[in-house]
């Protein structure tokens, strides 16, 4: 079964930097995944999608602070140089027979 | 500028039928398939369907088969979600998103609405 798995929550400082995982079930390790952000009381932002190498593409208007890699089963968001607007939910995405969510990593920005 | 914006919700009791709509400007919408997620109160994104670019094909989650329809009306550029027999584990924020396909690789949503809450209750 395709599942996307993600740590509840994550913290780091303001101007620091973060790496969010998200995980592969066992089977689905060369699967594509993409990356979505959701602030506080608002609808969800596609950030970028990431292909199992490494290779990604971002949406229209998302800052080159957030970047993203992959190894393995894992696929990665980094974002540098945190700032306040960071404090989000993200969620990774992939497709099986429809669309399949990790649950969701909150990051606070302290 | 892609905008989707929802448009329907509301309080409706279990058992009930309610009909969520999605206008969409700012790219040809003809050309792609379109889905609605839902978000219960303090939870993540759930995948509900998705409407190929004519209408000619429709997958449900399997927890709204039989019960949830999916359309749309490509010359008014809308999106439809047809509820009935709501239940209580309906409640959620239902949001329109665009699909997009990457190619070789998956399909993913690469634009969202704001969303338009459902709430099921008597």
């Amino acid at each position: 079964q395709l599942v996307l798995t993600q740590s509840p929550s994550a913290s780091a400082s303001l101007g620091a930097s973060v790496k969010l995982t998200c995980t592969l079930s066992s089977g689905h390790s060369s699967y594509a995944i993409a990356w979505h952000q959701q602030q506080p009381e608002k609808g969800p932002r596609y950030l970028m999608k990431l292909n199992s190498d490494g290779s990604h593409s971002k949406g229209d208007g998302i800052p080159d602070r957030f970047s993203g890699s992959s190894s393995g089963a894992e696929r990665y968001l980094t974002i540098s140089s945190l700032q306040s607007e960071d404090e989000a939910d993200y969620y990774c995405q992939t497709w099986g027979t429809g669309g399949v969510f990790g649950g969701g990593t909150k990051l606070t920005v302290l | 500028e892609v905008q989707l914006v929802e448009s329907g919700g509301g309080l409706v009791q279990p058992g009930g039928s309610l009909r969520l709509s999605c206008a969409a400007s700012g790219f040809t919408f003809r050309s792609y398939w379109m889905s609605w997620v839902r978000q219960a109160p303090g939870k993540g994104l759930e995948w509900v369907a998705n409407i190929k670019q004519d209408g000619s094909e429709k997958y449900y989650v399997d927890s709204v088969k039989g019960r949830f329809t999916i359309s749309r009306d490509n010359a008014k550029n809308s999106l439809y979600l047809q509820m009935n027999s709501v239940r209580a584990e309906d409640t959620a924020l239902y949001y329109c998103a665009r699909i997009n396909y990457w190619s070789g690789y998956m399909y993913y949503f690469d634009y969202w609405g704001q969303g338009n809450l459902v709430t099921v209750s008597s």
